[in-house]
């Protein structure tokens, strides 16, 4: 029973080219979140997606930064045109919906390094 | 929107000693889960302990235990007997159950490094 799964574990970039995050939720979770982390920093949330649906994309960015959840397929969190400010790790977690105690699952992060 | 909030951004215990780490939380909500996680070096998050606020007792798992006081916004974590192994970053969070615009949200707090001295 896998764990959610996000890669790659670790990306590198140079300023102005294009970073895709991917990210495959447990087995049986609809719903995926997606957070940033900045060094010795708290998780921010970015974005809530169930497939083909965000629910909530108040934490994104609202330039160069997208994010889907295909009927089929992993989610992808794509950052277009990266800065340095982007260089952070991000996390993918997902959830059981209907369960409410479910906790969230969280996969191991993807660190992005914008050089 | 709910805001969590943990105060100490860093405490240290001595081994197999007890600490306390503080998490507050800000809802209007009545219904809702509190969670804690724990994210060792590896930054692998990890469920500690999970609490339902409509249970009065407070949730414990082995060395790991809360202290729920849902009139004060209170969900503070105890640990027991610290281990090495516990040495890690904390982060509390809350999960909105309300069926409205914040429904399934989690809202985390900035987390307590947790420092553990042999």
């Amino acid at each position: 029973n896998a764990g959610v799964m996000q890669n790659p574990r670790h990306l590198v970039r140079r300023r102005g080219q294009e970073a895709r995050l991917r990210c495959s939720p447990m087995k049986g979770h609809s719903h995926v979140y997606w957070y940033r982390q900045l060094p010795e920093e708290g998780l921010k949330f970015m974005v809530y997606l169930q497939k083909e649906n965000i629910i909530d994309e108040s934490g994104m960015p609202k330039e160069r930064f997208s994010a889907e959840f295909p009927k089929e397929g992993p989610s992808i969190l794509r950052i277009q045109q990266v800065v340095r400010g982007d260089s952070a790790a991000y996390f993918c977690a997902s959830s059981l919906i209907g369960t409410e105690n479910s906790p969230l699952h969280f996969g191991n992060g993807t660190r992005l390094t914008v050089t | 929107a709910q805001t969590v909030t943990q105060s100490q951004p860093e405490m240290s215990v001595q081994e197999a000693e007890t600490v306390t780490l503080s998490c507050t939380y800000d809802t209007s909500e009545s219904d809702y889960y509190l969670f804690w996680y724990k994210q060792p070096p590896s930054r692998q998050m990890i469920l500690v302990i999970r609490q339902e606020a409509y249970k009065q007792q407070n949730a414990t798992e082995n060395r790991f235990s809360v202290n729920f006081q849902k009139a004060a916004k209170s969900f503070s974590l105890k640990i027991s007997d610290s281990q090495l192994g516990d040495a890690a970053m904390y982060f509390c969070a809350y999960r909105s159950v309300l069926r409205s615009y914040n429904f399934n949200k989690f809202y985390f707090g900035s987390g307590t490094k947790l420092n553990v001295k042999p």
